[in-house]
């Protein structure tokens, strides 16, 4: 069975420029989740989607949003970056309670 | 939110050596997965462990929910389990440890 996929594996953008990462699930997988992962922390919380609702989001400012397809797929979108959204963005897919990750995105904002 | 402690945060063992990765937590929660992410930052499942006891092989968990903490056993360790560990648990959303890294000398 296919994992949780990402896309692109890399990429570097502009401060101020907008980004669009992809996540497709675990197949039959209906929630997935998005976690932002700076050098040296564990992954933080940015937002949960079940079933093409969002059902949590962490505390993250209004530049980051998301959402789900009819598919279970996600795009996780981030506007105006700033240096300090250089990281990994982690995507989890789950049946139920348990998470499975994807291999992540990593982000450079120059 | 809650609060989740792992410790020690840095580890350095011999290969064949055993260890305990502890990781506690501030409040009530219904799942608790422990997790190794590679040096590409993939992390891999090793255990979801809301309570009990579970063994992989030479690894081992146990949670014990009503004292809020849980222990990842590796044993006979080997150059590949270096990495670090996460503890992760739910309540309204996932919360993530600050990890233990792991280094193995061979």
């Amino acid at each position: 069975d296919a994992g949780v996929t990402q896309s692109p594996t890399h990429l570097i953008k502009t401060r101020g420029q907008h980004v669009t990462l992809r996540c497709s699930p675990i197949s039959g997988h209906k929630s997935v989740s998005w976690y932002q992962q700076v050098l040296g922390q564990g992954p933080q919380f940015i937002f949960q989607y079940y079933e093409k609702e969002e059902r949590g989001r962490g505390n993250f400012p209004d530049r980051f949003s998301a959402r789900q397809f009819p598919n279970y797929s996600s795009e996780l979108n981030v506007n105006a970056l700033l240096l300090g959204d250089s990281a990994l963005y982690l995507c989890a897919s789950s049946p139920s309670y348990e998470q499975y990750f994807g291999p992540g995105t990593r982000l450079t904002v120059t | 939110g809650i609060q989740v402690e792992q410790s020690p945060p840095d580890l350095i063992l011999q290969e064949g050596a055993n260890s305990t990765l502890r990781c506690n937590f501030s409040d009530s929660v219904n799942n608790l997965q422990w997790f190794h992410q590679n040096p590409w930052g993939q992390l891999i499942n090793l255990f979801y462990i809301p309570s009990g006891t579970k063994q992989n092989g030479r690894l081992s968990a146990t949670t014990v929910a009503t004292e809020r903490y849980s222990l990842l056993y590796i044993s006979s360790s080997q150059t590949t389990d270096s990495g670090v560990y996460f503890c992760a648990v739910a309540g309204n959303q996932f919360y993530f440890g600050t990890g233990t890294s792991l280094t193995v000398i061979p």
